[in-house]
């Protein structure tokens, strides 16, 4: 079984588009988060969500807003895409990190989003 | 400020050599510590990662790490790569009592046959 899964796993689109990603854990974790891989393949923290509460919110583009109906899902979802936002998008999980072990993220196998 | 810095964005080494990459971190406190492994067109596999104790810190497909507190390093190292190896590694830290997690920049490694 797939511990975080991610779909779709290849998304092309045109610029001006709105569209999602998906992200299912299934290892009973508390918090998920959304990365950003760019070309450069440096990741960034976008979102992270402890029982359904944004608990960081780096400098993105309000356009990105992320939806989570359950403690197992965090969506992605993304409005009026621009060139820019091409990239690979990883979602991850952990338990509470508070604790040590708690730290350790678990990571999907990304999405790469191509905007035309 | 806090930082991650990987110092070697690539490096090859021949199969069945040594490998050490390294990893520097600034902090206000000693962080949690973690390497990830992201083979081509995959998503990021932990590798192995210190939290106390040992300092010698044993994990996967055979790598082990070394917190170093006085250089404030956390080198990753292999006796013997294999060509499978050959992928990207990112070194990573979190707080000890939040989950904002830093990643360096990464250090991709090519294996010669």
């Amino acid at each position: 079984d797939t511990a975080v899964s991610q779909t779709p796993k290849y998304l092309v689109t045109q610029m001006g588009n709105d569209k999602s990603i998906k992200c299912e854990q299934n290892l009973g974790h508390d918090t998920m988060y959304w990365y950003k891989q760019d070309s450069k393949k440096f990741l960034k923290i976008m979102f992270s969500y402890n029982n359904k509460e944004l608990i960081i919110n780096e400098t993105v583009p309000n356009r990105f807003s992320p939806k989570s109906p359950d403690k197992a899902h965090l969506n992605l979802h993304i409005n009026s895409l621009e060139l820019g936002d091409s990239a690979v998008y990883f979602c991850a999980s952990s338990q509470d990190p508070t604790g040590g072990v708690g730290n350790t993220q678990y990571f999907g196998p990304g999405t790469r989003l191509t905007v035309l | 400020a806090q930082s991650v810095t990987q110092p070697d964005i690539h490096i090859t080494v021949s199969e069945g050599a040594s490998l050490e990459l390294r990893c520097n971190y600034s902090y206000g406190a000693t962080p949690y510590l973690f390497w990830y492994v992201q083979s081509p067109g995959q998503g990021l596999q932990l590798l192995l990662k210190y939290f106390s104790g040992d300092t010698l810190v044993q994990g996967i497909k055979g790598f082990e790490a070394e917190f170093k507190r006085s250089q404030s390093s956390f080198n990753l190292r292999k006796p013997s790569v294999h060509w499978s190896d050959a992928a990207e590694y990112f070194c990573a830290v979190a707080p000890y009592n939040n989950n904002d997690m830093r990643f360096g920049a990464g250090t991709r490694l090519t294996v010669k046959p």
